[in-house]
């Protein structure tokens, strides 16, 4: 069964950092492209970032870009989001999901508030 | 980027309504197409991919269409778990855009 699993959101300072971890399991990882959603509480889903199965290529949405850095662990099977010089509007759940034609499964998502 | 056009924004129907949301792409995506059905306080749950194919154990009254910049999302009979906010999704070039989503509410 395919498993993410989210960790490391929570409230931080505006200008602050964070890490966020999504442990997967029940799939073979490196073979696979990975990406980060963020969802407003109330609102849409917006993507973040994306990299490839080996960690060779990354992108970015314009509203995070030069400030979160994606990156990926294959031999411990977790995916990372590092996030920087945190604003207000990065406050959201943060979501990681595996790609398959587009993202198909998905973690049950970790809560950043960015907040002084 | 590629703006995604998700439209209505919100409707009502009842159930054993036929339910019709349609997407359109500001350019052509191909059918790197994928719809998502979302619940309050829940993991959105992809029912459609490649615009046209089920996503495993979805059930068969929901069913995806079009191709290049239209695309619809039909829910045939559509039933009680069927009340949610539904998204189209972009991939075919990045960044990824989704639609602003249709919140399909009780009549």
């Amino acid at each position: 069964e395919v498993q993410l699993v989210e960790s490391g959101g929570g409230l931080v300072q505006p200008g602050g950092s964070l890490r966020l971890s999504c442990a997967a399991s029940g799939f073979s990882f490196s073979s696979y492209w990975m990406h980060w959603v963020r969802q407003v509480p109330g609102k849409g889903l917006v993507w973040v970032s994306h990299i490839k199965s080996d960690g060779s290529d990354t992108t970015y949405a314009d509203s995070v870009k030069g400030r979160f850095t994606i990156s990926r662990d294959n031999a411990k099977n977790t995916l990372y989001l590092q996030m920087n010089t945190l604003r207000a509007e990065d406050t959201a759940v943060y979501y990681c999901a595996r790609d398959w034609s587009g993202p198909d499964y998905w973690g049950q998502g970790t809560l950043v508030t960015v907040s002084s | 980027d590629i703006q995604m056009t998700q439209s209505p924004s919100a409707m009502s129907a009842s159930v054993g309504d036929r339910v019709t949301i349609t997407c359109r792409a500001s350019q052509d995506i191909r059918n790197s197409l994928a719809w998502f059905q979302q619940k309050p306080g829940k993991v959105p749950k992809r029912l459609i991919y490649a615009a046209s194919s089920l996503q495993s154990g979805v059930p068969s009254r929901f069913s995806g269409s079009g191709s290049g910049t239209e695309f619809t999302l039909t829910i045939s009979s559509l039933q009680p778990e069927d009340y949610a906010t539904y998204y189209c999704l972009q991939h075919n070039s990045d960044p990824l855009t989704f639609g602003g989503g249709t919140k399909v509410e009780i009549k």
